[in-house]
């Protein structure tokens, strides 16, 4: 069972170029997000989805943009990037909405990005 | 304001010695708070979740306890596999927030053979 993959693991951006984190869970989970990670501060989400066609901003969306056209996919646009977005960015599922208790949320890897 | 402190930022223990990882939390009505374990280069991994003080979980070596101001995991007799670092998160039990977790800086366990 691959859970959730994510795409690619590193990345270096330039300022100001842009770059989409891909994201694909298989567990057939209706409520997907996307969190970044910063040194010494807890997960921050930035966006999340409770089905296909349906988004909505979490707590940090400026400068990231998602779509949602599929239950399985759910990818994270970075446009124009900024130093400010260097981060650990962590995608995750559950079957039920922001919970974690009887759905926990099932983690990517995650993809260490650089922007410089 | 809603906020998860986790103390101390890191633990180091020689194998078998027993310990706790705590959790403050301030919340507006807590619907639940959870533990997840992050290993290097991963994704968070659940671990427990606690609904009302008093209630406890063990898993292994691990066990979780809730109060109305904190949480504790006690480790008992680590051994090097349990270094990791442990996270908490509580969500609020506000319609309003959507129930979104609120999530601490996390505990780095690190335990030497």
């Amino acid at each position: 069972n691959a859970g959730v993959t994510q795409t690619p693991k590193f990345r270096i951006l330039k300022i100001g170029q842009s770059m989409t984190l891909q994201c694909t869970q298989d567990m057939n989970h209706n409520y997907m997000y996307w969190y970044r990670q910063d040194p010494g501060m807890g997960l921050k989400l930035i966006y999340y989805s409770v089905g296909a066609g349906i988004t909505d901003k979490g707590e940090v969306p400026n400068g990231y943009n998602v779509s949602r056209s599929t239950t399985e996919d759910f990818p994270l646009r970075l446009e124009l990037a900024a130093p400010s977005q260097t981060s650990v960015y962590f995608c995750a599922s559950s079957f039920t909405f922001g919970t974690g208790g009887d759905s926990p949320l099932h983690f990517g890897n995650g993809t260490r990005l650089t922007v410089t | 304001e809603d906020q998860v402190t986790q103390s101390p930022e890191a633990l180091r223990l020689q194998e078998g010695e027993s310990s706790s990882l705590n959790c403050s939390y301030t919340v507006s009505g807590l619907r639940g708070l959870f533990w997840y374990r992050q290993d290097p280069g991963k994704g968070p991994e659940f671990l427990f979740t606690l609904y009302s003080a008093g209630e406890e979980k063990e898993k292994e070596r691990l066990k979780a306890t809730l109060t109305k101001k904190e949480s504790f995991l006690h480790i008992t007799a680590p051994k090097p596999e349990d270094s990791a670092t442990y996270l908490c998160a509580v969500q609020a039990n506000i319609v309003d927030s959507n129930y979104q977790l609120i999530w601490g800086a996390g505990t780095k366990l690190i335990i030497k053979p």
